[in-house]
């Protein structure tokens, strides 16, 4: 996973309860990404960082917030889940001196109920 | 903006079979490739990319990819699957430039049987 962590690992809501994914690097990169990945649709990007207090959107930000709050740090917030936030979110951290490389966390489970 | 299709969403074949997942982008500038695999549960691993140089690719576990202009293609072949290969698999693409965002294909599934 390329020093790349995500928490929690697994997390059941209940609709409307309100939660946050951290993801944490140990490479000193620039860009971080939100991905979601659902069956029969790929990664899909949510929110990415090119730079400490940057954030924009991707491909799928509703219902999401972000926030960059250091170099190391991304976070991804839920303000009020909803069952189609069901899914596996992965963090991604992009490094520039291996041609545009990215490398993924582990990944984490959300369940809404 | 980029896209990439992958043919196939199941791919099955027999072990020391070949195996070939294929890809094709779109891209308006030179692009990045990539290739991933993902075992059941897990994350996402890089198995190969392309950048610049070299069309004909090799990455781990045996795997090689041909970036193909011309066709737009980005062929993912290994000469004999095992049954570890089991696993979905995932094409990407990045265009060139800062925070160059991957656009994923919807993956692969490939079956290794006996």
């Amino acid at each position: 996973n390329a020093g790349v962590t995500q928490t929690p690992k697994f997390q059941v809501l209940k609709t409307g309860q309100s939660m946050t994914l951290q993801c944490a690097q140990d490479m000193n990169h620039n860009s971080m990404y939100w991905y979601r990945q659902d069956p029969g649709m790929g990664l899909r990007l949510i929110y990415y960082s090119a730079s400490e207090g940057t954030t924009d959107k991707g491909e799928v930000p509703n219902g999401y917030n972000v926030s960059r709050l250091n170099k190391r740090e991304f976070s991804l917030r839920l303000e009020s889940a909803a069952p189609s936030q069901t899914s596996v979110y992965f963090c991604a951290i992009q490094d520039w001196s291996s041609g545009n490389t990215i490398y993924f966390g582990e990944g984490s489970w959300l369940t809404v109920v | 903006a980029q896209s990439v299709t992958q043919l196939g969403s199941h791919v099955s074949v027999s072990e020391g079979a070949l195996v070939l997942l294929r890809c094709n982008y779109s891209s308006s500038v030179p692009p990045y490739l990539f290739w991933y695999v993902q075992y059941p549960n897990q994350g996402l691993q890089l198995l190969l990319k392309y950048t610049t140089g070299a069309t004909l690719v090799k990455g781990i576990n045996g795997f090689e990819a041909e970036f193909k202009k011309s066709e737009t293609s980005f062929h993912l072949t290994k000469p004999s699957a095992h049954m570890s290969d089991a696993a979905e698999y995932f094409c990407a693409v990045s265009i060139t430039g800062t925070a160059s965002k991957l656009t994923f294909g919807t993956g692969t599934r490939l079956q290794v049987t006996l």
